[in-house]
This record gives structure tokens, sequence and C-alpha cells, in this order.
């Protein structure tokens, strides 16, 4: 089974507000891990990563936090806008060069 | 502009048939990465390529089969053995295996 999975498939929250999506991983050697925005009909696109020495990382509105300890992986979303709604993927390298491997993905939706 | 480039953006397969979905990059990467997404679902791995002439299977390889003659591209078969086809195929590009991906835009594939 997939070591990268999510808490929560959907998402819902009031434009403007801040948005946080939640994901768990498994393997304790996984230095690398991506949050990934996909729109309908479209491929995925990169947000923001980080790596496994740090405990958090800021972007443009986005924010990763790691928490190693329990394996958990956030991403935060500040003032929530309507382009916002897609679906949410947070990807992790298991410490190999083999690939990346994704979580099943929440759908984030947000209201008028 | 530099980017990944999959063609079509819509194919139909008859049963029995064998399609090629093409995948071109120019950005310059090594490895190059083909996964399957079904409805509500995350990335599913199919293969993966880290250099020319060299190619690994992913974790759904069955019924699927590439080639890797150039660095630039990367074309999927799916073979008639392929016993549920129909799904969101989408290539991916990385400088080298396990880091940042950058995807294309995905083909449909619909059996008919």
């Amino acid at each position: 089974g997939e070591s990268v999975g999510l808490h929560l498939p959907t998402l819902s929250v009031q434009e403007g507000d801040n948005s946080i999506i939640n994901c768990a991983y498994s393997n304790s050697a996984s230095d690398y891990f991506i949050w990934y925005k996909q729109e309908s009909g479209k491929g995925p696109q990169f947000i923001i990563d980080i790596r496994s020495n740090m405990d958090k990382r800021q972007g443009q509105r986005v924010t990763v936090l790691l928490n190693k300890t329990v394996k958990h992986l956030s991403l935060q979303i500040a003032a929530t806008q309507p382009g916002d709604s897609a679906v949410y993927f947070c990807a992790e390298n298991q410490g190999s060069a083999r690939q990346l491997t994704f979580g099943s993905g929440t759908q984030l939706t947000v209201l008028p | 502009d530099g980017g990944i480039t999959q063609s079509p953006k819509y194919l139909f397969r008859k049963e029995g048939q064998n399609v090629t979905l093409s995948c071109e990059q120019n950005l310059n990467h090594d490895a190059m990465y083909w996964y399957r997404q079904d409805p509500g679902q995350g990335l599913r791995l199919i293969y993966y390529s880290q250099i020319v002439n060299d190619f690994q299977k992913g974790d759904i390889a069955e019924g699927y089969s590439v080639s890797r003659e150039k660095k630039e591209s990367f074309p999927l078969t799916v073979t008639s053995a392929q016993k549920n086809p129909t799904a969101f195929y989408l290539c991916a590009s990385s400088i080298q295996g396990a880091t940042e991906a950058f995807f294309g835009q995905g083909t449909r594939l619909t059996v008919v």
C-alpha cells in the first residue's frame, strides 16, 4: 500500500479564510517532500517543497510544516482564494532515487 | 518555452488495440516518468527512466510498454493486455530521480 496518505479527502473553506491540508507519511527515511496542486483536467503543478532537515518553509501565501516526530506534513494556504480550488497532493522521496510516492489527494473547495 | 508536452489530450481506443501516448520534454531532464490517475485517486507509477536506453517498471507496469531512445522522449504504449486502460495518464520529468517533477497536461484515454 501507499505510505503517503491524507487525513481528509475533501476540505471546504470560506474565501479569505486560511486552509490547512494534512498528510501523513510512514517512511522515516524520506528526506524530501513536495506539495502539488492539480486543477481539473490538468497536470499537477509544484507548489512548495521541504527537506527533512527543516521544520517549516514559507512561500507566497503557502507554508509547509514538517513534523518528523509524528511523520506529518501540512500545507497552509493563507487568505484562500477561489483560484485555490483544486486537488492537493503531497509526495515524498523515500530515500531512494526511484521516484516520488504520491498520496491520494485532498479536494479543496473555496466557498464564496 | 521549456516544458513537457503530452499528446494527444484525448484518445479513444477500441478494445484489443494498442495505442501510444507521446511525451516530449525540452528541459534537458535525465529522468522521465509515466503515471496513471483514476478518478478520486492519487498517482500510480507505471514506468520510469533515469537515463537514455534504460527504464524500470513501476508499481503497475503490466499491460504497458515504454521506450527511451532519446533523452527528450518517453512514449508509453498501452497494449491490449491492459484490462482496464481507461484513465488519465500523466508524464513527468525531473533533473534526477525523486526530486521535483514537472508534469505534462495529461492524456485522457477512453476505451470504447
